[in-house]
């Protein structure tokens, strides 16, 4: 199983982008690379997902390094509503079966 | 992106006696599914892994006999708090393997307040 480790938090202003970086050392060859936001009192949001490269969606990017051991997560232009949880999951549903561990996750204030 | 449903997000049980959670896939079929509990200001927990017309897998230190769920069809898993107590209340959520296989998506989330 992979384990993550992320930053406990981040601090932003409105409008600055934010980059936040989860290491996975220990990523297997068939993991993909999931992000997710939880605000208080709600389920996981899916954001963006990738398994090398670049990935880009409508609101984040996510950048993998070659070696795969590291993802960042890119929110361009923060705003208040951006304050949340942020989660970088790894792992697969091959035939070994799809196990969810999740670590601390990054706590993202956003201020005005 | 995919949907998928927790029914009740908020319910209050007396002690002693059980409440049921449902969690559904809306549009999508998902042979896996998986409950986690959650205490505040904390991460998720993985409590038990759940497939389809199977036993459920729970995590060690997870008591089946208390967290009894149920995987009857491609879109339903439940989970029921067998004679609950005040411990138990917490923040249940599910989540569904995707059909690709490599994504999971959460429900809303319940509440469980145990009186």
């Amino acid at each position: 199983l992979a384990k993550t480790t992320q930053p406990i938090s981040m601090d932003s202003y409105e409008g600055q982008e934010v980059n936040i970086t989860c290491s996975h050392n220990n990523i297997a060859t068939n993991d993909y690379i999931t992000w997710y936001q939880q605000f208080p009192s709600q389920g996981p949001r899916f954001i963006i997902q990738g398994y090398k490269t670049k990935v880009t969606n409508e609101v984040a990017s996510l950048f993998i390094p070659a070696d795969r051991k590291s993802s960042t997560l890119s929110l361009p232009r923060v705003s208040l509503s951006d304050t949340a949880v942020y989660y970088c999951l790894v792992g697969d549903g091959g035939a070994g079966g799809f196990k969810t561990i999740f670590g601390a996750g990054t706590r993202l204030f956003v201020k005005a | 992106g995919a949907v998928v449903s927790q029914h009740p997000s908020r319910v209050i049980c007396k002690s002693g006696t059980s409440v049921k959670i449902e969690c559904r896939s809306l549009d999508f079929q998902a042979t896996t599914m998986f409950w986690y509990r959650q205490f505040p200001k904390q991460s998720l927990m993985l409590m038990a892994t759940s497939n389809e017309g199977s036993k459920a897998t729970y995590e060690q230190g997870v008591e089946k006999d208390k967290f009894l769920i149920n995987h009857a069809s491609l879109t339903l898993s439940t989970l029921t708090v067998t004679s609950a107590h005040p411990e138990d209340s917490s923040f249940y959520i599910c989540s569904a393997l995707y059909t690709s296989g490599n994504t999971i998506y959460f429900g809303e989330g319940s509440w469980l307040t145990v009186v």
